[in-house]
């Protein structure tokens, strides 16, 4: 039941746009998009929802596809601060039994 | 500021102990996860629960059980441990329903020798 993310990672120079995918076998009820910085705890960054609602981060940007059950995580203009592992997880129903991906580790160089 | 917290930062367990992982949240949440994290899986359920005394199994419930017996405290048992279980556990709190952000706890790195 996890998804699937790609890509596994990619490495950034500062200012370049970026673009992860988190895709599921299943429909989909919202995903969550987390950051997780090394040595630390995974940080919400966003949630979307079947419908089209969106709560989250102002500098990031991601969209739902709710036909091809996927969603994808827009970083622009990205800063060094961005560099982390980003996760998605995913519901199936609104039944808080979330699963995650795997992770896309997204560097960011001067 | 919503707060998790786990017991130990670091354990170091021999093969065939018990060991207690616990897990504490001030801020009423319903809901409370365990995940294991290892290097290129991500972040995989164990077991999550929606209420005092409530749980319901994740993807990788071999091996562990929980228990909730106060609404702000989950507690993730390893009963026989092993080297295979060697791993960094999450602990994780959210209101209940989909459309909630989930807070983690800063993560307990688990050695069993």
């Amino acid at each position: 039941q996890q998804p699937v993310q790609s890509p596994q990672a990619v490495i950034l120079r500062e200012g370049e746009d970026a673009v992860i995918n988190c895709s599921s076998s299943k429909a989909l009820y919202s995903v969550h998009w987390y950051r997780q910085k090394h040595g630390e705890a995974p940080v919400f960054l966003m949630i979307l929802l079947k419908g089209g609602e969106q709560k989250g981060h102002e500098k990031i940007s991601a969209s739902f596809n709710e036909k091809k059950q996927q969603s994808s995580l827009y970083l622009t203009a990205s800063q060094l601060s961005y560099s982390g592992t980003y996760f998605c997880g995913t519901e199936i129903d609104n039944n808080n039994d979330m699963r995650f991906g795997a992770g896309t580790r997204l560097t960011v160089k001067p | 500021d919503v707060k998790v917290t786990q017991s130990s930062r670091y354990l170091v367990k021999r093969t065939g102990e018990k060991v207690f992982l616990e897990c504490v949240q001030d801020m009423d949440h319903e809901n409370m996860f365990w995940y294991r994290q290892d290097p290129g899986l991500g972040l995989r359920l164990i077991y999550f629960s929606y209420d005092v005394k409530m749980k319901e199994k994740g993807d990788i419930p071999e091996g562990y059980s929980v228990s909730r017996e106060k609404k702000e405290r989950f507690s993730l048992i390893l009963e026989s441990a092993s080297t295979n279980q060697t791993s960094m556990y999450l602990c994780a709190s959210s209101l209940l329903g989909g459309v909630y952000e989930q807070y983690f706890g800063p993560g307990t790195r688990l050695t069993v020798t």
